[in-house]
């Protein structure tokens, strides 16, 4: 049982290029989310989906899209990088939806992602 | 591991001691709270939460107390060992609700 998988773990773009990261959980978890992380801002949440099928945005959306692929993998894209986006992402995944379940987030282990 | 602890409240305690991280949350509505537990090149670890029909609960060697008139949360670790060093966030949540929001962290930095 991994938990919620991130790929890559190490990334560096230089400025208009594309990537996507990805995540995947086997918890069978209804909900997954995408933040990014920068030093002394906390967790911010890109995108999420609350459930297979639909995504919403979060608090800093822009420059960002998402693809909840199944209910296993949420991808994270960056159409064109910009080095304002230098920074640790990291997807989560929760039970939440399902009756009865908390609303407790799971992480993965973060992408490093450097643009240049 | 990456500078997540720049700028951020830092609490230095020495072994042994009991440490006390506090929370000061945003949302009178939330009633779901959780701490979490970040150390350094890692993603965040579930701690321990509480809800709001709790003023505590205590899990192994850690208490978290919930004070919703001043919307005040804190997070007790007993006998702080080395190993508890790390970035402490709390998170709250309206039970019904997909998402989280997180507080800032704090950095609790524990000499031998």
């Amino acid at each position: 049982n991994a938990g919620v998988t991130q790929t890559p773990k190490f990334q560096v773009l230089k400025t208009g290029q594309s990537m996507t990261l990805q995540c995947a959980q086997d918890m069978n978890h209804n909900s997954m989310y995408w933040y990014r992380q920068d030093p002394g801002m906390g967790l911010r949440l890109i995108y999420y989906s609350a459930s297979e099928g639909t995504t919403d945005k979060g608090e800093v959306p822009n420059g960002y899209n998402v693809s909840r692929l199944n209910k296993r993998e949420f991808s994270l894209r960056l159409e064109s990088a910009a080095p304002s986006q230098t920074s640790v992402y990291f997807c989560a995944s929760s039970a939440s939806g399902t009756s009865g379940s908390r609303n407790e987030q799971f992480f993965g282990p973060g992408t490093r992602l450097t643009v240049l | 591991g990456e500078s997540v602890g720049l700028h951020l409240p830092t609490l230095s305690v020495q072994e042994g001691d009991n440490s006390i991280i506090n929370c000061a949350y945003s949302n009178s509505a939330s009633d779901y709270f959780i701490w979490y537990k970040q150390e350094s090149g890692k993603g965040p670890q579930f701690i321990i939460d509480i809800r709001s029909n709790m003023d505590k609960r205590q899990g192994q060697r850690v208490t978290v107390l919930l004070n919703k008139t001043v919307k005040h949360l804190s997070l007790q670790i007993a006998a702080t060992q080395p190993g508890d060093s790390a970035v402490y966030f709390c998170a709250e949540n309206i039970l019904g609700y997909s998402t989280l929001t997180f507080g800032k962290g704090t950095m609790l930095l524990v000499s031998p």
